[in-house]
C-alpha cells in the first residue's frame, strides 16, 4: 500500500506570500490521480486541485499544482486571509484502497 | 445543486450495529460511483468503502482495517447510498461523510462531500 506524506505539517505564513505544500509518495504513482482538498474549521473537504495540476471548479488561479514520480507540490501564489484550512492531498485509481496525507495546516501570520 | 445528506449517525455501544444513510440529489445517481469516508475530529481522512466500475460492472471495495465488519450499498430508485456498520468498535468514533466520484467511474478524486453523520462508539 502506498503511503502519502505531507510536509510541513504546519505552515505559518503572511497574507500575499507564496505558500508551497509537498506530498511525498512511498513509491512513483499515476499523477492522473493525485489530488488536494482544502478542509476549512467546522466544514467537508473542498476538492481544490485533480490530476496533479487541474483547478476544481470555482477554485481561484492561485491554487496550482505540479509534480511526478513521488513528489507533488500544491502551491498558493499569494495567500490570503480565507485560505486558513487543513490541506489534504489524496492517491485514488483503479487498485483500493483511496490513500490520503496526514494534512498540513496552514495559517495566517 | 447536487447535493449530499447524510443521516443515522448516533451513540452506539461497543459490538454494537448502527446504519448510515445517504441521500444524494442534483445529478443521475443511477450507476454513479460513491464512497464512504471518515474522519476523527480533528484528525486525517481515511476511505472507508466505494463503488468503482470495474470491467463493465459496479464494485464495492472496502478498506482493509474493516475486516468485513461495514457493507455498502446503494438503492438507485431513491437515489441513496448506505454504509451496514457491525461489531463497531471504539477505534470507529468518527465522522462518516458520504462523497461522490467526480467522473462517476469510481477512479476518484472526490468532488462532492456531505456533511457528515457523526458515530461515536462508546460504553
Amino acid at each position: 500500500e502506498i503511503v502519502l506524506t505531507q510536509s510541513p505539517g504546519t505552515l505559518s505564513l503572511p497574507p500575499g506570500e507564496r505558500a508551497t505544500l509537498s506530498c511525498r509518495a512511498s513509491r512513483n504513482i499515476n499523477s492522473d490521480y493525485l489530488a488536494w482538498y482544502q478542509q476549512k474549521a467546522g466544514q467537508a473537504p473542498r476538492l481544490v486541485i485533480y490530476a496533479t495540476s487541474s483547478r476544481a471548479a470555482g477554485i481561484p488561479d492561485r491554487f496550482s499544482g505540479s509534480g511526478s514520480g513521488t513528489d507533488f507540490t500544491l502551491t498558493i501564489s499569494r495567500l490570503e486571509p480565507e485560505d486558513i484550512a487543513v490541506y489534504f492531498c489524496h492517491l485514488s485509481g483503479d487498485s483500493p484502497p483511496h490513500t490520503f496525507g496526514q494534512g498540513t495546516n496552514l495559517e495566517i501570520k | 445543486e447536487v447535493r449530499l445528506v447524510e443521516s443515522g449517525g448516533g451513540l452506539v455501544q461497543p459490538g454494537g450495529s448502527l446504519r448510515l444513510s445517504c441521500a444524494a440529489s442534483g445529478f443521475t445517481f443511477e450507476g454513479y460511483a460513491m464512497n464512504w469516508v471518515r474522519q476523527v475530529p480533528g484528525k486525517g481522512l481515511e476511505w472507508v468503502s466505494g463503488f468503482a466500475w470495474v470491467s463493465g460492472s459496479l464494485r464495492t471495495g472496502y478498506a482493509g482495517s474493516l475486516k468485513g465488519r461495514f457493507t455498502i450499498s446503494r438503492d438507485d430508485a431513491t437515489n441513496s447510498l448506505y454504509l451496514q456498520m457491525t461489531s463497531l468498535r471504539i477505534e470507529d468514533t468518527a465522522l462518516y461523510f458520504c462523497v461522490k466520484d467526480l467522473s462517476g467511474k469510481g477512479l476518484g478524486p472526490f468532488n462532492i462531500w456531505g456533511q457528515g453523520a457523526m458515530v461515536s462508539v462508546s460504553s
